[in-house]
């Protein structure tokens, strides 16, 4: 099956900082979304993007699915950004949602 | 529009003893989803339904997990007997467009096995 890795696996923010998360896959895709996952443990959904380049207020995202990555991009974070990012694709010869290990960010004011 | 619902929150129970968590979609949504998400990693899927059939239960543990669909719309997922590595949140999720449309999750619910 398809492979997702995402990256850092942890992150350390400064209130106000920006930051990258990246998350790559090893075979073609026909579906790509990222959540967030509160502390809660409540899973958000923040982007459907199989390609191209959405935004959303603070937050954008772009995937590039001919090189098989996608970029979560936060800007001046905010300590309600913390939690866990999660990247889940779907295969383009397949029927399910495969989740990446997680990005934990962790927002300091 | 009403999202996901989940059912129970959290349940504690002994090993060998059952459990039984429900799901009810947003509304027109024709596939639903069983997620298993142990702490510290990311969902994994035990189950996908589109209406009431089954389109992947590949990575459900048949011998001790079971899940329905009756009528295509709410779904129920069963595990007899518990064992101490079940203790997870089962998460549901549906959508509306098969396995390439937008995901929505509930709340999910909370298992612990002693």
């Amino acid at each position: 099956g398809i492979q997702v890795e995402q990256s850092p696996p942890d992150l350390i923010l400064q209130e106000g900082a920006n930051s990258t998360l990246r998350c790559n896959f090893s075979d073609s895709v026909n579906n790509l979304q990222w959540f967030h996952q509160n502390p809660w443990g409540q899973l958000i959904n923040l982007f459907y993007i199989p390609s191209g380049t959405k935004q959303n207020g603070r937050l954008s995202a772009t995937t590039v699915a001919t090189e098989r990555y996608s970029l979560l991009y936060i800007s001046s974070s905010q300590t309600t950004d913390s939690g866990v990012y999660f990247c889940a694709v779907g295969e383009a010869a397949g029927n399910k949602l495969t989740f990446g290990g997680g990005t934990r960010v962790l927002v300091k004011p | 529009e009403a999202g996901v619902a989940q059912s129970p929150r959290y349940k504690i129970i002994e090993k060998r003893q059952s459990v039984a968590f429900w799901c009810n979609p947003i509304s027109g949504h024709a596939t639903l989803y069983w997620y298993q998400q142990i702490l510290g990693q990311g969902p994994k899927l035990l189950i996908q339904f589109q209406n009431n059939g089954v389109v992947d239960d590949s990575q459900l543990p048949k011998d001790r997990f079971s899940a329905e669909r009756l009528k295509g719309v709410d779904s129920t997922l069963k595990i007899q007997p518990a064992k101490l590595e079940d203790s997870a949140v089962y998460l549901c999720a549906s959508t509306s467009g098969g396995y390439t449309g937008e995901l929505f999750f509930g709340e999910g619910s909370r298992l612990t096995v002693l």
